[in-house]
């Protein structure tokens, strides 16, 4: 079975700072894929970025890097440069192979709060 | 505008009743998936859908069930037979399974 752990329950940070939220992972299967979401208090789902378990490289999206470290199972997001409308709650999940095909599981969520 | 429609945005329903929330999906998506979130918690699955007229239980199926009858559609019932069913439900789908999932804006659901 699969597992995403997400030790942060809730994240401080100053605006134009960087942030890190962690993500530690669980998986007998070689082929996986990492995916982070937003979601703000409205209730969405917002996709922010992904990474493949064969990616030799770190994804990144804009602002968003995704700091994967395979031996470790862990895949860190940073967030460079926070702004206020970062502020939400964001969701590390997975998917990967076997009886799991197909099922996206998502951690227990980071609440990130961004001062001014 | 392609994307995920959910209704209604919020219910309220007695106890003992079933209620039926909708998802419809304009993006020919093959895979769908409903989830459950409670309060500061994560997503849940409750049943994917890879193609038409075929599902498998996620996680926390019982007390549900689903149909897909139509590539667009995927409803799911929530039955008298789940016990906690007040929760946020939110639907998605994937051009593949697995694949990104694309989110509707979710059903609110309370049980007086």
């Amino acid at each position: 079975a699969q597992k995403i752990t997400q030790t942060q329950p809730g994240m401080f940070v100053q605006e134009k700072e960087a942030v890190t939220l962690d993500c530690t992972y669980d998986t007998s299967d070689p082929s996986y894929g990492l995916f982070w979401y937003k979601q703000p208090s409205s209730g969405e789902m917002i996709f922010l970025i992904y990474q493949g378990s064969y990616d030799q490289q770190n994804a990144t999206e804009g602002r968003y890097s995704l700091n994967f470290q395979k031996a470790r199972k862990s895949a860190n997001l940073v967030i460079s440069a926070s702004q206020l409308g970062d502020s939400a709650m964001y969701f590390c999940a997975m998917h990967a192979g076997g009886t799991s095909y197909g099922k996206l599981t998502f951690g227990q969520g980071t609440i990130l709060t961004v001062h001014p | 505008d392609g994307g995920i429609t959910q209704s209604p945005k919020y219910l309220f329903r007695k106890e003992g009743q079933n209620v039926t929330l909708s998802c419809e999906q304009n993006l020919n998506h093959d895979a769908m998936y409903w989830y459950r979130q409670d309060p500061g918690q994560g997503l849940r699955l409750i049943y994917y859908s890879q193609i038409v007229n075929d599902f498998q239980k996620g996680d926390i199926a019982e007390g549900y069930s689903v149909s897909r009858e139509k590539k667009e559609s995927f409803p799911l019932t929530v039955t008298s037979a789940q016990k906690n069913p007040t929760a946020f439900y939110l639907c998605a789908s994937s051009i593949v399974s697995p694949g990104e999932l694309f989110f509707g804006e979710g059903s609110r659901l309370t049980v007086l």
